[in-house]
């Protein structure tokens, strides 16, 4: 069974473009999850879906990013216009369940660099 | 966000035992104790979660204190590829599940 995977696993942009990373979470898994983790700090939750639904989205950081899940399946993280404080990795995570013992699947991440 | 404290490394030799610490004081009821690692230039990765019994799989072992206000990971015969950061997480009970709150974790070095 494939894991998470995340596209591009590198990209190097310039301040004010933008970005689209890609997840695809494990087939079946209805929960999918972003976070990441910038230079220094802790690995930061950024929002949860639940199908195409957006369950919490408390953790993203300002209007620059905009997340979607169209039908439930694969999710796109875009952020637009870059700044160079959003440098760093960002992680896909996906779950089938939602319960106490629910065991998220990561991917490898996605590393920005913003110049 | 209930939080937890690990100290900031640990070190082991190879096949030796270890046992990594985790203090939750504040924890609450409904609250489980999820452990994740980070490998090297990886996203982390599930090894285990207990609520209130001491817990066992193949890759770890979970030591809950009886008072649920610390716990303790414990990888039976440590590996070069254990080497990793492991991160203790209160996975918050009832509508709050989904969303992992990472500390800073414990850096385990594992020497040959």
């Amino acid at each position: 069974e494939a894991g998470v995977t995340q596209f591009p696993s590198h990209s190097v942009i310039e301040k004010g473009q933008t970005v689209t990373l890609r997840c695809d979470p494990i087939s079946g898994h209805d929960n999918l999850y972003w976070y990441r983790r910038v230079m220094g700090k802790e690995i930061k939750f950024l929002l949860h879906f639940v199908k195409e639904s957006k369950q919490d989205e408390s953790g993203m950081p300002n209007n620059r990013f905009l997340a979607e899940r169209t039908g439930g399946t694969y999710s796109t993280l875009k952020v637009q216009p870059a700044e160079l404080e959003d440098s760093g990795v960002y992680f896909c995570a996906s779950s089938q369940a939602l319960a106490g013992g629910d065991e998220q699947f990561f991917g490898p991440g996605t590393r920005l660099t913003v110049l | 966000d209930a939080k937890t404290t690990q100290p900031n490394s640990m070190e082991s030799n190879e096949e030796e035992p270890v046992h990594l610490p985790c203090n939750h004081s504040t924890i609450s009821g409904t609250d489980y104790i999820h452990w994740y690692r980070q490998l090297p230039s990886q996203g982390p990765e599930y090894v285990i979660h207990g609520l209130t019994s001491n817990v066992n799989n193949r890759m770890a072992s979970l030591a809950i204190a009886e008072d649920r206000k610390s716990s303790t990971l414990i990888l039976h015969r440590a590996t070069l590829r254990d080497a990793a950061v492991y991160y203790c997480i209160l996975y918050a009970g009832g509508t709050s599940y989904g969303k992992l709150t990472f500390g800073q974790g414990t850096i385990l070095t594992v020497h040959p």
